[in-house]
């Protein structure tokens, strides 16, 4: 059984650019969430997909917007990156429901300068 | 809005000594608490969880314990070991799709 990878591991992007992030979930589960992590804080919920679709989503604008695809893996785009976007992006997975346990990816680290 | 608080940033704690990581919140609505531990580079990795119909759970050397009524849960760790040491999170959802995080507590056990 693998767990949740994510890619790629660091990117150094500029201010205005857009980035992907991706995630493949772990084998069995068909939900994913994103979290921003800032530095010294805890992961903050950016959106959850469940079926292809997004199925809620924390207090972060627009530029911010992601898929899932049939096979369950995600992406996270940002676009017009600020420089306040720098922090660990982590993807987890998990089965549909309240009681299903989120399993982490190791996070890709985003630097905007 | 910080939902889910631990205000110790960091605690340090004797190998084969009970460790207690505490955690509070605000919002009546959360009915399910979990714990992660996170080790540098790495993503947080899931640990012990309690709906909020127990007020106790256990696994290992590792209990939550939630108090309803004070907003409260805190984990104990028995007897704490070196490679417990870590940044422990706590957080707490109402839904299946919004998991609020604390900012975490750092521990450091000593051998």
């Amino acid at each position: 059984e693998t767990g949740v990878t994510q890619s790629p591991t660091h990117l150094i992007k500029t201010r205005g650019q857009q980035v992907t992030l991706r995630c493949s979930s772990q084998s069995g589960h068909n939900t994913v969430s994103w979290y921003q992590q800032a530095l010294g804080q805890g992961p903050q919920f950016i959106f959850q997909y469940y079926r292809e679709e997004e199925n809620g989503r924390g207090n972060f604008p627009p530029r911010f917007s992601g898929l899932q695809f049939p096979n369950y893996s995600s992406e996270l785009n940002v676009n017009a990156l600020e420089l306040d976007d720098s922090a660990l992006y982590l993807c987890a997975s998990s089965r549909w429901g309240l009681g299903e346990t989120q399993y982490f990816g190791p996070g890709t680290r985003l630097l905007v300068l | 809005d910080q939902q889910v608080k631990q205000n110790s940033p960091s605690l340090s704690v004797q190998e084969g000594r009970i460790s207690i990581l505490n955690c509070d919140y605000t919002n009546s609505m959360f009915d399910y608490f979990l714990w992660y531990k996170k080790y540098p580079a790495e993503g947080p990795t899931f640990l012990i969880s309690i709906s909020s119909i127990k007020d106790k759970n256990e696994d290992g050397r590792f209990t939550v314990f939630l108090n309803k009524s004070a907003k409260h849960l805190s984990l104990h760790i028995v007897p704490s070991q070196p490679g417990d040491s870590a940044v422990y999170f706590c957080a707490a959802k109402w839904n299946n799709n919004d998991m609020r995080f604390g900012a975490g507590t750092r521990l450091t056990v000593k051998p």
